[in-house]
C-alpha cells in the first residue's frame, strides 16, 4: 500500500515568508509524529498527535511553528516569518496505534526547505 | 537535546565485512530502536529492542541492549554496498515519555 507523502518535496522561501508543509499518513495510522533535521544531525521531534488531538507540541521550536491535523488523517507544518535557522529537512512519520513510541514508526521522504 | 549518541560518526568497510556502531543515551528507557536514512529510501525502521531485552535478531542484523551500561549496539553481517547509510538509534525515554534520535553513524561500504 501507499507510504507515508509529504509534499512538497523540495521548499525555498525568502526571509519572513510562511510556509506549509503536508503530510499524508498511512491510512488509518493513528499516531503522527513531526520531526526536523538538520545537515549532518539525527532527527529531532517536533510535536505529535494521537487523531486529531496534538498530545505533545513540546519539541516545536518557538511560536512561529504550528501543526494541525483537524480530521485526524492530514497534517500541515506551518512556519510562520521563516527565518534562516529554520533551514532543514521535515520528516513526518505515522504509526498504527496510539502507543506513541512502543511500536515502529513509518517516515515520509521529508521536506527540505531552504530560507534564503 | 539528542539523548543517543552514536560511534563512529563514520564508517568505512569492504564488501563482505561485518559492521558494528555503537549507541549510547543517558536516562532510562522502555525500548531502543535502530533506523537507517539513505536517498533512495529515506528513513526506514531496522528493529526495535524493548528494556527488557538483551538480543535481537533480524536477517543479517544483531542488536544487543545493555541497561546497566546504557548501550546498545548494531551489527551488520556480511556488509553489501546497498548497505551503504546512515544508521541511528532512538531512545524512548522512559519517564518523560520523550522519543529522541542520536546524531547517526554513517557506513560506507565499498563494493
Amino acid at each position: 500500500g501507499a507510504g507515508v507523502s509529504q509534499s512538497p518535496r523540495y521548499k525555498v522561501a525568502k526571509r519572513g515568508q510562511d510556509v506549509a508543509l503536508r503530510c499524508d499518513p498511512i491510512s488509518g495510522h493513528v499516531s503522527l509524529f513531526w520531526y526536523q533535521q538538520a545537515l549532518g544531525q539525527g532527527p529531532e521531534f517536533l510535536t505529535y498527535f494521537q487523531n486529531e488531538a496534538q498530545l505533545d507540541k513540546s519539541g516545536l521550536p518557538s511560536d512561529r511553528f504550528f501543526a494541525e491535523r483537524p480530521e485526524g488523517s492530514v497534517s500541515t507544518l506551518k512556519i510562520q516569518r521563516t527565518q534562516q535557522e529554520d533551514s532543514a529537512v521535515y520528516l513526518c512519520a505515522s504509526s498504527p496505534g496510539g502507543g506513541i513510541y512502543q511500536e515502529t514508526q513509518y517516515f515520509g521522504p521529508g521536506t527540505r526547505l531552504l530560507v534564503l | 537535546s539528542q539523548q543517543g549518541e552514536e560511534d563512529p560518526q563514520a564508517l568505512s568497510i569492504q564488501e563482505g565485512e561485518n559492521a558494528t556502531m555503537n549507541c549510547s543515551y543517558k536516562t532510562s528507557i522502555n525500548n531502543l530502536q535502530w533506523y537507517r536514512q539513505n536517498s533512495g529510501r529515506g528513513l526506514v525502521h531496522l528493529i526495535l529492542i524493548r528494556s527488557n531485552e538483551r538480543e535481537k535478531h533480524s536477517g543479517r542484523l544483531r542488536v544487543t541492549l545493555d541497561t546497566s551500561k546504557k548501550s546498545s549496539s548494531l551489527l551488520i553481517t556480511a556488509s553489501r554496498a546497498a548497505d551503504t547509510a546512515s544508521y541511528f538509534c532512538a531512545t524512548d525515554e522512559k519517564h518523560f515519555n520523550k522519543f529522541y534520535f542520536g546524531s547517526g553513524t554513517k557506513l560506507n561500504v565499498k563494493p
